[in-house]
């Protein structure tokens, strides 16, 4: 089974520019999660999408983040205007089913880093 | 937010040791735990899960356990390895939160040759 797929893996911009990452969960997985880790810490949820719906974005910041999942499978996220403090790495993870407990599974991230 | 914590950030074993790695955790109404291993570089790795309902869970070289009294985890690690070496992370899910994780900061494991 082909995991979680992510890129680009680096990312390197100035701040105020703008920047996307793309993710392909593992095939059959309806949920779909970005995670945003910075240095040292865990991950933090920035959004849910339950098929191309969006299940919880409580702490997106919807000012400068947005994501979508047009079609229910793959996904994007974006930042525009990029400040500094969001350099961290960017986590994709996908699930098989909402409402119960299933494991949530990982890609390797997008780094990004602010100049 | 939910606030889930680890006593010790980082743990350093002689290889062939066993390893403990402890996490507290603050919702009482979690259901889920997982703990996960992250290397350089790496997205997290799933290593092993346990449901409230139950006190301890084996799998291989790992076994958890859940004291939901004191609201405390721990991942123990048989017979450590260089490979092992790792951030290690909790995570909790609380009931009705539609599988949704909170992560503690992480406890970095150091397997000494």
């Amino acid at each position: 089974e082909a995991g979680v797929a992510q890129s680009p893996r680096y990312k390197i911009i100035e701040k105020r520019q703008s920047v996307a990452f793309w993710c392909n969960p593992i095939s059959g997985h309806a949920t779909l999660y970005w995670y945003q880790q910075i240095l040292g810490q865990g991950p933090k949820l920035l959004i849910q999408f339950q098929n191309n719906g969006v299940v919880d974005d409580s702490q997106l910041p919807k000012d400068r983040f947005s994501a979508e999942r047009l079609k229910g499978v793959d996904s994007t996220l974006k930042i525009q205007p990029a400040k500094l403090e969001d350099s961290a790495v960017y986590l994709c993870a996908s699930s098989s089913l909402q409402g119960s407990n299933q494991p949530q599974h990982f890609g390797d991230g997008t780094r990004l880093s602010i100049l | 937010g939910e606030s889930v914590g680890l006593h010790l950030p980082t743990l350093s074993v002689q290889e062939g040791d066993n390893s403990i790695i402890n996490c507290a955790y603050s919702n009482s109404a979690s259901d889920y735990f997982i703990w996960y291993k992250q290397e350089s570089g790496k997205g997290p790795q799933f290593i092993i899960d346990i449901r409230s309902n139950m006190d301890k869970r084996q799998g291989q070289r790992v076994t958890v356990l859940l004291n939901k009294t004191v609201k405390h985890l721990s991942l123990q690690i048989a017979a450590t390895q260089p490979g092992d070496s790792a951030v290690y992370f909790c995570a909790e899910k609380p009931a009705n939160t539609g599988n949704q994780f909170y992560f503690g900061t992480g406890t970095s494991l150091t397997v000494i040759p």
